[in-house]
């Protein structure tokens, strides 16, 4: 199994809603990765878990709130978001983390709209 | 700090004709290069990779070799079919001080193959 599940694929919430994106792998991966993208854009780093750890967090404002509840699960809670948060969430996963020849594992996304 | 600087698209092309994809780098350490593939509607997939000055990376009929002295790492391909059809992003992985090992992308080509 060689896949990254993301769940929704689509989300369309309000602004004064709380909704969570899922993401599961089981290649066996201690380290798990959000990105956001934005149409015709590169994907940017938010976050980053290594050993259900948060590792790295990219200044991302508190509206988003990750959590990483076992190795092979990745949530995203989302609350009061704006519509300029709309864009393609994707998750990733690697090997590990901390060298730079690891290859990334990245999930369908989840297409967020917020109205 | 590091940049990825990749050809500007949309790229056009008849089916069976050359490709190219031009890449160039700015890095403070040593990069391991990707070559990362976006079909519509999906995530990213690793295309392929290479780790050190003078490696060839392939897969899929695609080749790109890391040149440390013109700092590039551009994407070929002898014979592109409809399929590849897709947006190309040209990445690279450094470490960036503390314990962060960050993937840095560049804006990503967008490739229409037609029949």
């Amino acid at each position: 199994d060689t896949e990254v599940t993301q769940t929704p694929k689509h989300l369309v919430m309000g602004m004064t809603n709380k909704k969570s994106l899922k993401c599961e792998q089981h290649m066996g991966h201690r380290a798990m990765y959000w990105y956001k993208q934005k149409a015709k854009k590169p994907p940017e780093l938010m976050f980053v878990y290594s050993y259900e750890k948060l590792s790295i967090n990219e200044s991302v404002p508190s509206r988003f709130s990750p959590e990483c509840p076992n190795s092979s699960l990745l949530n995203l809670h989302l609350h009061a978001l704006q519509p300029e948060d709309s864009a393609l969430y994707l998750c990733a996963s690697s090997r590990l983390f901390g060298t730079t020849n690891e290859k990334l594992f990245f999930g369908s996304g989840t297409q967020l709209s917020v109205l | 700090g590091n940049s990825v600087t990749q050809m500007e698209g949309p790229v056009t092309l008849s089916e069976e004709a050359f490709l190219t994809i031009n890449c160039t780098y700015t890095a403070t350490g040593y990069p391991s290069l990707f070559w990362y593939v976006q079909y519509p509607g999906e995530g990213l997939q690793l295309l392929l990779k290479a780790t050190k000055a003078d490696d060839k990376g392939s897969n899929k009929g695609f080749e790109a070799t890391y040149r440390k002295e013109t700092t590039s790492f551009h994407l070929e391909k002898g014979s592109v079919q409809v399929s590849d059809s897709a947006v190309y992003f040209c990445a690279l992985s450094d470490y960036s001080g503390g314990s962060n090992y960050k993937l840095t992308f560049g804006k990503g080509t967008l490739l229409t193959v037609n029949p």
